[in-house]
């Protein structure tokens, strides 16, 4: 079936531009989470929703970065004016709870942002 | 202190030695512990998990979890070539818990 889509895939972006990134999730996973990645700082965890339950923003960097999922289905994270240090890979993963066993996230290709 | 700790690596192994990986973590009420693989340019995918303490073997990896040290450790016995990926340790249950990932090459 198919699998966790993001789009764009690659996006280069002039600084203080805003950006907005997409991702679908597997149909009928509850959990959503954003992440970014760089080769500096590994995977960093950025928002988490779970359901109709109100996201978990703990780990947005500023406040230029916000994220919303429509329906309990497609979310969009949005960066406004965009800096340099913004540039990374963003990857968006879903979860199904594993019969007897924890959640498994399953990933996406992820967006490459590059900010010139 | 961070909920997981993780080495970013690189490490560099010759094929055919054993590979040990690594995560400490804080959150005492962690239950469930994973691995994530994450081969380049793209998404992690779920290697393996344990419940609770002990040991859990899968082929050539081999899960282990200490849960009064807080310390996890994934065993790649015999290591390929095609082991050479990003691990990331994880942990938690519904809302999961990742390391920063350690990369690792294994040189032919």
């Amino acid at each position: 079936g198919a699998g966790v889509s993001q789009s764009p895939s690659n996006k280069v972006t002039e600084k203080g531009k805003d950006v907005e990134l997409r991702c679908d999730p597997i149909s009928g996973h509850t959990a959503l989470y954003w992440y970014r990645q760089s080769l500096g700082q590994g995977l960093e965890f950025l928002i988490y929703f779970q359901g109709n339950s109100a996201p978990d923003k703990s780990g947005l960097p500023s406040d230029r970065f916000s994220a919303e999922r429509t329906g309990g289905s497609v979310s969009t994270l949005t960066i406004q004016r965009t800096q340099q240090e913004d540039s990374a890979v963003y990857l968006c993963a879903s979860s199904r709870r594993l019969a007897g066993g924890p959640y498994e996230q399953y990933f996406g290709p992820g967006t490459r942002l590059t900010v010139t | 202190q961070k909920e997981v700790e993780q080495d970013p690596g690189p490490l560099s192994v010759p094929e055919g030695a054993i590979v040990s990986l690594n995560c400490t973590y804080s959150n005492s009420a962690f239950q469930y512990f994973m691995w994530y693989r994450q081969y380049s340019r793209k998404g992690p995918e779920l290697l393996m998990y344990t419940y609770s303490s002990g040991n859990k073997e899968d082929g050539r990896f081999t899960a282990q979890v200490d849960k009064s040290s807080k310390y996890i450790s994934l065993f790649i016995r015999d290591s390929q070539p095609s082991d050479s990926a990003t691990y990331l340790c994880a942990m938690g249950d519904d809302k999961i818990i990742f390391g920063k990932g350690t990369r690792l090459h294994i040189l032919p």
